[in-house]
């Protein structure tokens, strides 16, 4: 059964950096064809794509925030890291990793539950 | 980047019928290895998203029949044959044939 879960601090400050973690199982990501990304949804908005990196380790990003953006991986302890630095208020949102198969399904077959995290002072 | 477009925004649906939401993106989502990686989201309330369709109309494992999507290059549909009260929610369009990957706004789906 594959399972992604989300995890990192529910508040933080304007100017910190943030850190989130999604520890997945199920899969692995040194298999030919898998990759995860980051997606973040505001209150009461759209999803966003934030992120992905892949089996191989190749990284993308959005656009806007490619420079605030950094997304890592350690293959042994079934990790993906993401970190935004010089967070802000707009920042706020729920925030989700997704597993992309592309074996089979394609991107984000199988989501996370999201972890919620504010920016506020 | 690759604009997303869904219309309605918003569609109120009587419970039995039918319904359809439509995207449309700004480029071809034709991918390089031939696929197209449009897929159909459904975010019930309070709920993570869920894949319902890939590459634009493949049902993902354990989603009912009644959903089915269509479309190629730049127009596609997700289509509901009959509406139920467990799809109330939000569905997405999202492309990942080019980077960024980028989502449509979300069409809210509700039961009149």
């Amino acid at each position: 059964q594959v399972t992604l879960r989300e995890s990192g601090p529910a508040l933080v400050k304007p100017t910190q950096t943030l850190t989130l973690t999604c520890t997945f199982s199920g899969f692995s990501l040194s298999t030919s064809g898998i990759c995860v990304s980051w997606i973040r949804q505001p209150p009461g908005k759209a999803l966003e794509w934030l992120a992905r990196i892949d089996w191989d380790d190749d990284k993308y990003y959005t656009t806007s925030l490619k420079t605030r953006l950094t997304i890592s991986k350690d293959t042994s302890k079934n990790q993906v890291v993401l970190t935004m630095t010089n967070m802000d208020p707009v920042d706020t949102a729920t925030y989700y990793c997704a597993r992309h198969d592309y074996r089979d399904y394609g991107p984000m077959d199988v989501w996370g539950q999201g972890t919620t995290v504010t920016v506020s002072s | 980047d690759v604009v997303m477009t869904q219309t309605p925004l918003s569609s109120p649906v009587t419970l039995g019928q039918p319904a359809s939401i439509s995207c449309r993106s700004s480029q071809s989502l034709v991918h390089s290895d031939g696929n197209t990686y449009l897929s159909w989201l459904q975010q019930r309330p309070g709920q993570p998203p869920r894949l319902l369709i890939y590459k634009i109309s493949n049902r993902f494992s354990g989603v009912p029949d009644r959903f089915s999507g269509s479309g190629a290059g730049t127009d596609f549909t997700l289509k509901i044959s009959r509406v139920e009260a467990e799809d109330v929610g939000v569905y997405y369009c999202m492309q990942a044939t080019q980077f960024p990957h980028t989502f449509g706004q979300g069409t809210k789906l509700e039961i009149k």
